[in-house]
């Protein structure tokens, strides 16, 4: 399987409710790491796991939080979601901790 | 504090001519730089990258230059052709201990627009 898949592609949820959004990455990437793009912004780093645990976060608080699975697929969650949190969030993968990243289209979340 | 900078938002050139993008960087740490092609709708996707131990790296049309002593960096896309038209990103990374590049700090884009 080639390529990053992230779901849902869009959403929208209400204020201080919680989300969970999905990455399916490349066979074999054993590094995934998450990122937030605001409006008119570049890719902020969130945080990255490799092998299943978390070994970077950027400064976000601990409301972010993720999950990395086996089968090479992960989950970025958000809780008490806040209005600011409205974002394209974006996951890229890696077949180590180099920089060859592989992005998925993202998912846009609109908090209202 | 943005450590990558992108001072323009956007840079319109004609097919057949040179596109200048250029980013500048505030943290001595980074050791390695990347430009992102960024279409809407798409994630980023990688263009081309260069350590910090080189001053230029070229593949195809495009070529990136390292200016540590100014801390700065350009891409060069000749000739541009309309399918180039996007928002191009800068990135910079600094090796972590163990030699684990991990985290890319990213500029805020520049659009290009190639009018053909």
């Amino acid at each position: 399987e080639t390529g990053v898949t992230q779901s849902p592609t869009h959403l929208i949820k209400t204020r201080g409710q919680q989300v969970t959004l999905r990455c399916s990455s490349q066979s074999g990437h054993n590094t995934v790491s998450w990122y937030q793009q605001a409006l008119g912004q570049g890719p902020q780093f969130i945080f990255q796991y490799y092998r299943e645990e978390e070994n970077g976060r950027g400064n976000f608080p601990p409301r972010f939080s993720g999950l990395q699975f086996p089968n090479y697929s992960s989950e970025l969650n958000v809780n008490a979601l806040e209005l600011d949190d409205s974002a394209l969030y974006l996951c890229a993968s890696s077949p180590g901790q180099g920089h060859g990243y592989t992005f998925g289209s993202g998912t846009r979340l609109t908090v209202v | 504090d943005q450590q990558v900078k992108q001072n323009s938002p956007s840079l319109s050139v004609q097919e057949g001519r040179i596109s200048i993008l250029n980013c500048d960087y505030t943290n001595s740490m980074f050791d390695y730089f990347l430009w992102y092609k960024k279409y809407p709708a798409e994630g980023p996707t990688f263009l081309i990258s260069i350590s910090s131990i080189k001053d230029k790296n070229e593949d195809g049309r495009f070529t990136v230059f390292l200016n540590k002593s100014a801390k700065h960096l350009s891409l060069h896309i000749v000739p541009s052709q309309p399918g180039d038209s996007a928002v191009y990103f800068c990135a910079a990374s600094a090796q972590r201990s163990g030699g684990s590049n991990y985290k890319l700090t990213f500029g805020k884009g520049t659009l290009l627009t190639v009018n053909p």
